[in-house]
């Protein structure tokens, strides 16, 4: 597609319930990211898809969130048994190439996701 | 550890010229990033430096001094519609948890009439 795309834009859920994500990247992009944003916070680094390759997982908060990357595409990011501080806006970004290595990254709209 | 530090907030005038500034302490770099996020939107991308100097598109520039981990944006005509926060980005060959892309926490830059 033309841009890195989410699904769903907005997402209300009771605690303890489960969660899926959807981001769907730039058509090429080879390279995957998941980022959260909490309220007036910046930028932390959840997990980075290369291809086929494993992920890095270093950035994820705790063993309740998980994410996949089917095909080299899509990816899902999970939350099992949300909690209240797992609300937050969750961006997706994509890019050519390897990571670190300069290539711009471009984000979704993001997943605003509220846990009640 | 990857450090990056950005004022966070700033306040300027419609019309004027308002440069944001950014230092960063990190481990490799592979260029620096910013990014302009209007509130209850993705980031979206303005510019990129890896080499020493001055990269120009419009009215916003960004400079870039790898020796003393510095940047800065330059933000020249004021609108209204650049009241937004900027996040000031570095890529670097390793970041472990943080990632390879550190962000800022960003700068909220509010333009008044």
């Amino acid at each position: 597609g033309a841009g890195v795309s989410q699904s769903p834009s907005n997402k209300v859920t009771e605690k303890g319930k489960d969660v899926e994500l959807r981001c769907d990247p730039i058509s090429g992009h080879t390279a995957l990211y998941w980022y959260r944003q909490s309220l007036g916070q910046g930028l932390e680094f959840l997990i980075y898809f290369q291809g086929n390759s494993a992920p890095d997982k270093s950035g994820l908060p705790s063993d309740r969130f998980s994410a996949e990357r089917t095909g080299g595409s899509v990816s899902t990011l999970t939350i099992q048994r949300t909690q209240q501080e797992d609300s937050a806006v969750y961006l997706c970004a994509s890019s050519f190439g390897i990571r670190g290595s300069g290539n711009t990254i471009y984000f979704g709209e993001g997943s605003w996701l509220t846990v009640v | 550890g990857q450090n990056i530090d950005q004022p966070t907030e700033m306040t300027a005038t419609e019309g004027a010229i308002v440069q944001i500034n950014c230092t960063y302490q990190t481990s490799g770099f592979n260029g620096l990033f910013w990014y302009q996020q209007h509130a209850g939107e993705a980031p979206t991308f303005l510019s990129y430096n890896v080499l020493d100097g001055l990269e120009e598109k419009g009215r916003f520039s960004s400079f870039l001094s790898r020796s003393k981990g510095y940047s800065y944006l330059l933000l020249k005509e004021l609108q209204m519609k650049d009241s937004a926060s900027y996040l000031c980005a570095v890529s670097v060959p390793y970041g472990g948890s943080q990632g390879n892309l550190i962000f800022g926490k960003g700068t909220k830059l509010s333009v008044k009439p």
